[in-house]
């Protein structure tokens, strides 16, 4: 099994401030790499698929990068209705999520 | 707009059984896999189980092999989980996801409450 490590878990922000999120695979996925947020009351979405294209109705702020092993999202300028819970995920074998990120006003 | 109604939900004692809904619209279903994907309260998401468009073949990890079974009736839109001697560990927010196979999955349900206690 691909096992996805999530960093950091807590990441406390500034709002307009730009904030990274990196995943590690524990082998190459190939860029079969998606990026979902989820709110407070439990509503998930995808923000990116395949490591970097955004997906429809996604603010541009948003963007995701990488290849092998090594992935990262990144806000450009954060906005109070991004502070919520971010999970990668990989679909390259099967499906495992990393532990998530909780994106917090600092 | 692609929706995703889960349903079945409860509380239910250890080793009984539950099976859950998803009703899809706005999509062809029966050209898209769908996966059942959980969440226990405050961790992180697991991947329980997905089926082929026609349900033809089916996937579980280790966890609910044996226990959980995973299908669908294409003629109405619906997605089912039945799970089957349920365990404390069990207790999540399952969520049906529509599952694009080339891109993971896309869409999303609400979620629906699983609680497996005596």
């Amino acid at each position: 099994d691909i096992q996805m490590t999530q960093s950091p878990s807590t990441l406390p922000a500034s709002l307009g401030e730009r904030v990274t999120i990196n995943c590690r695979a524990s082998r190459g996925i190939s860029n079969n790499l998606n990026w979902y947020q989820q709110k407070p009351d439990g509503t998930i979405k995808r923000l990116i698929y395949y490591t970097s294209n955004l997906q429809s109705g996604v603010p541009s702020r948003f963007s995701g990068s990488g290849s092998g092993t090594d992935y990262s999202l990144t806000i450009s300028s954060l906005e109070p209705e991004d502070l919520a819970m971010y999970y990668c995920q990989q679909y390259a074998s099967s499906n495992t999520f990393g532990a998530g990120t909780k994106l917090e006003l600092k | 707009e692609v929706q995703l109604v889960e349903s079945g939900g409860g509380l239910v004692q250890p080793g009984r059984s539950l099976k859950l809904s998803c009703v899809a619209s706005g999509f062809t279903f029966n050209n898209y896999w769908m996966t059942w994907i959980r969440q226990a309260p405050g961790k992180g998401l697991e991947w329980v189980a997905s089926i082929t468009n026609t349900g033809g073949s089916t996937y579980y990890p280790d966890s609910v092999k044996g226990r959980f079974t995973i299908s669908r009736d294409n003629a109405k839109s619906t997605l089912y989980l039945q799970m089957n001697s349920l365990r404390s560990e069990d207790t999540a927010t399952y969520y049906c996801t529509r599952d694009d196979v080339h891109y993971g999955l896309d869409y999303w349900g609400q979620g629906v409450m699983v609680t497996v206690s005596s």
